[in-house]
């Protein structure tokens, strides 16, 4: 079986400041391991994802993810926040090899202070 | 804009009724996967197509059903509804069937409310 969990249902941060938003997975065999992020009332757009190459995964927007297996975590970091980066976010996991269901976490929505 | 169509944008209905839920993918995409997005169960994947054969299932409750056509668009199928099936859905498509691998691009969703 595999899962991700989110630390933390809601992040506020300043705009400016460092946002880090956590994730930690269990997977029985090597993860895939993505961030999505949600604006409202909008679907899911990918942010990064992580199929085993580089474990620093960089994104769209200047967001990028550290895939640490020691520590079972993948968690998103961006140095700088904008007030456009107010949104949800969710980490996904599935396993390598072709056809398998993914699984969501519970999501963060991030709130950027001015 | 993803590439990948919804409709209806909105659609409300009562407890015991049948609805049917289309999406086109993005053209060239010949994958669907489906979603439901509800504040109890979070995101959940439902099932998922690959050019027109059932890939992988997930949380997907034996009321529901889905199919993906020679044309590619899908239908997801939900039957006797009860209040709880009240969820945003969306469907996602990809390239290629392997989820593993390919970016998955979703629609804008459905709104269901069940009354």
């Amino acid at each position: 079986a595999q899962s991700v969990t989110q630390l933390g249902s809601h992040v506020s941060v300043s705009e400016g400041a460092l946002v880090l938003l956590r994730c930690n997975y269990s997977s029985s065999v090597p993860p895939y391991l993505f961030w999505y992020v949600q604006y409202p009332n909008q679907g899911l757009q990918l942010l990064l994802k992580y199929t085993s190459a580089a474990t620093l995964v960089k994104g769209i927007n200047g967001f990028e993810a550290e895939f640490k297996k020691s520590e079972t975590s993948f968690h998103l970091t961006k140095p700088s926040a904008h007030m456009s980066d107010a949104a949800e976010y969710f980490c996904a996991v599935t396993r390598s090899g072709g056809y398998q269901k993914v699984t969501f976490g519970t999501g963060t929505k991030l709130q950027v202070i001015p | 804009d993803s590439g990948v169509t919804q409709t209806p944008k909105h659609l409300i209905t009562a407890t015991g009724q049948r609805v049917t839920l289309r999406c086109s993918p993005r053209s060239g995409d010949l994958s669907v996967y489906w979603y439901q997005q509800s504040l109890d169960q979070g995101l959940q994947f439902l099932i998922q197509y690959y050019n027109g054969e059932e890939r992988a299932k997930g949380n997907i409750l034996e009321r529901f059903s889905a199919q993906q056509f020679p044309d590619l668009h899908s239908e997801l199928n939900l039957s006797s509804l009860e209040l709880g099936d009240s969820a945003l859905y969306f469907c996602a498509s990809s390239v290629d069937g392997s989820i593993s691998s390919y970016e998955q691009y979703f629609g804008p969703g459905t709104r269901l409310t069940v009354t």
